[in-house]
């Protein structure tokens, strides 16, 4: 079973809503990160957040991470069409040097 | 400049045939991976390799075999293809350290054995 589980599977707003995006994990962690992924490329670093953080910001993107629950949430705020991509929680598990994907989110945001 | 450039992008093969994927990174890192990723956009890890060393072996047939000539490359190398080696293959590298191991991807090179 996967150690990062993201959901929803797939979301579709309209341009100027907010996207929430979840990843839920199993193990411990030493940080999380969030991927993105445009159709036909490849994955693009978005944020990390270590395990003793709760919250961080980046431009338009704010992550949480609430180790007590082995989650973290992905906020878009005010998207954009071209914020339509795929989305990966990643954990960097603790003494693995490897990071473990999700199974994505699948973002469309519509003009 | 692209930081982790891999060749071919698309390749289009028969099974049983051998092929190689190239890898190389000009960002100075010190880890390299290689990744799968499948039709559902499932992202896997298959190999791992820090200072021409292997450290990550994902259980993966050894039909593939990667090879680090140096830090700088890793190439992927898959014998007797089948078919269930169709796949996006990702390449990508790190620096690991205590601030967080954030990995650079290149952009993919797209499998499909027929």
């Amino acid at each position: 079973s996967q150690q990062g589980e993201e959901d929803p599977q797939a979301l579709s707003i309209q341009e100027g809503e907010n996207a929430t995006m979840n990843c839920s994990y199993k193990t411990s962690i030493n940080n999380l990160q969030w991927y993105r992924q445009n159709s036909g490329r490849g994955l693009v670093h978005l944020i990390l957040i270590r395990s003793n953080e709760r919250e961080k910001h980046s431009g338009r993107l704010r992550v949480t991470l609430d180790t007590s629950k082995k989650s973290s949430s992905l906020l878009i705020t005010a998207s954009r069409a071209a914020d339509t991509a795929s989305y990966f929680c990643a954990t960097d598990i603790s003494g693995y040097n490897k990071l473990i994907f999700g199974a994505g989110t699948r973002l469309a945001v519509h003009p | 400049d692209t930081a982790v450039s891999q060749t071919p992008k698309y390749l289009v093969t028969q099974m049983g045939n051998d092929k190689s994927i190239k890898c190389e990174q000009n960002l100075g890192h010190d880890t390299m991976y290689w990744y799968k990723q499948d039709s559902k956009k499932f992202l896997k890890i298959m190999f791992s390799y820090n200072n021409k060393e292997l450290i990550i072996n994902e259980t993966v047939p050894n039909r593939f075999s990667p090879k680090s000539p140096d830090k700088a490359h890793l190439n992927l190398h898959i014998n007797s293809l089948e078919l269930g080696d169709s796949a996006v293959y990702f390449c990508a590298s790190t620096t690991i350290d205590n601030s967080g191991n954030t990995i650079y991807f290149g952009e993919g090179s797209w499998l499909t054995v027929v």
